[in-house]
């Protein structure tokens, strides 16, 4: 089974400034899928970015992006210009292509963000 | 578009008594999933359903049955609820499930609390 670990239960940040949050997996395959989820107080989970293993270019949404290691099964997120409205907790999911009735979607624990102003 | 909707958003019941958490998506999508997430965990896959008339048993099936009513519709049912079964459910819906296109979207999420 694939894990997830996120190393960094909270972490705070200036508005304004960037922070990176980490995540790292532990897998054998080699063609899967990547995501960072964001859940506010509200607890609706929002996607936030998703990236395929197969594409070396590093995904970016807006003042999102992340900075995915292959070999190093590393793939954090870096918020640049963080507002106050990224405050929330932030999950890395692991996804593999699989035939349907073996489907894993794994989380990791989550990381508790606060943007302070 | 209203997305993915979840009735009841919250629920309290007393140990061994019955419900249905309902969920709908209005995206046309072929897989639905129900996931639960319990305090300092990440969500767990509970069931899920890659199409309409399939469902299969996810990481933390025990004590759950769901059917899938149609190709909006998935509901999870406990039978005899249990305290240990007092979290926050979610139901989630995508394209295809663990395809290239499978992104999924979550509903607002259902606080259950069993007594």
């Amino acid at each position: 089974a694939q894990t997830v670990t996120q190393s960094q239960p909270e972490m705070s940040v200036q508005e304004a400034e960037t922070v990176t949050l980490s995540c790292t997996y532990d897998t054998s395959e080699s063609n899967y899928y990547l995501f960072w989820y964001k859940q506010p107080p509200s607890r609706q989970m929002i996607l936030v970015i998703r990236q395929e293993a197969y594409k070396q270019q590093n995904a970016t949404e807006n003042r999102f992006s992340v900075n995915f290691q292959k070999a190093a099964k590393s793939f954090s997120l870096k918020i640049s210009d963080s507002q106050l409205g990224d405050t929330a907790m932030y999950f890395c999911a692991f996804m593999k292509l699989q035939t349907a009735g073996s489907y894993q979607l794994t989380f990791g624990k989550g990381t508790k963000l606060s943007v302070i102003p | 578009n209203a997305g993915v909707t979840q009735t009841p958003k919250f629920q309290v019941l007393k140990t061994g008594q019955s419900m249905t958490l309902q969920c709908a998506q209005d995206m046309n999508h072929n897989s639905m999933y129900w996931y639960r997430q319990d305090p300092g965990m990440g969500l767990r896959l509970i069931y899920y359903s890659a199409s309409e008339g399939t469902t299969d048993k996810g990481e933390v099936p025990n004590g759950y049955n769901v059917s899938r009513l149609n190709k909006r519709e998935f509901s999870l049912r406990l039978e005899s609820a249990a305290p240990s079964q007092t979290s926050v459910y979610f139901c989630a819906s995508s394209s295809i499930a663990g395809t290239s296109t499978d992104t999924q979207y979550f509903g607002p999420g259902t606080r259950l609390t069993v007594l």
